[in-house]
């Protein structure tokens, strides 16, 4: 089993559409969540960190599961500048590696 | 407030030569930790480093791969004797201190061996 997986999609909405990411992580211990944007293989920057009770950022919601080993990501309102690529990432204690998913590629089309 | 900072950019290297890739942390960070991405694969972490310390090389390739982070000047990941494989996008994350979670990424080397 992979550490992190996602489905790779791609996922193909139109403007305005609602998309919901999935990623499930192997290692209980894991202790940091995140949702990184990488645009065409650029460097990955950091959408939001995501925690048990979730957080909200404007038209994004992040949700953890810990006990599913699951995390979410919701984007509402679909622009055409949210088309990326989306990588779960897991990491264990303060100051460890981290862990990517492969990533789930979004594109948003007029 | 400048980034993290990385070069070259684009590396070309042919077999069997060394590639030196360096990375400098954001101000004030002095946590680096270096990640690989090759072709159609997510990113992997290679090795995690304070100033003139290893503390993380889990990930490093038992041979030809090595890493430092001196007391002065940038990180450096040293690739010797390139092989084909070793073709992808290295990419350099800073933190501010150990307890930090979140990496901050540089825009990358990109190393190609022909």
């Amino acid at each position: 089993r992979k550490e992190v997986e996602q489905d790779p999609g791609p996922f193909n909405v139109p403007e305005g559409a609602t998309v919901a990411f999935n990623c499930t992580y192997s290692n209980s211990a894991s202790q940091s969540f995140f949702w990184y944007r990488q645009d065409c293989r650029k460097e990955p920057k950091l959408l939001m960190s995501v925690y048990s009770s979730g957080n909200e950022d404007g038209r994004f919601t992040a949700q953890l599961n810990r006990a599913s080993q699951y995390i979410s990501l919701l984007i509402r309102d679909s622009k055409l500048s949210d088309s990326a690529t989306y990588l779960c990432v897991v990491g264990g204690q303060a100051g460890t590696a981290l862990i990517f998913g492969k990533g789930t590629t979004l594109s948003v089309s007029s | 407030n400048a980034g993290v900072m990385q070069n070259p950019r684009h590396l070309v290297r042919r077999r069997g030569q060394e590639a030196r890739l360096r990375c400098s942390p954001m101000k004030g960070h002095s946590h680096v930790y270096w990640y690989r991405q090759l072709p159609e694969e997510g990113l992997k972490f290679m090795v995690y480093l304070q100033k003139e310390n290893i503390i993380d090389e889990s990930g490093m390739p038992k041979e030809r791969f090595s890493a430092e982070f001196p007391k002065e000047g940038p990180s450096i990941l040293r690739i010797q004797q390139v092989v084909r494989g070793d073709s992808a996008a290295y990419f350099c994350a800073s933190s501010a201190r150990p307890d930090s979670y979140e990496q901050y990424f540089g825009p990358g080397t990109r190393l190609t061996v022909t």
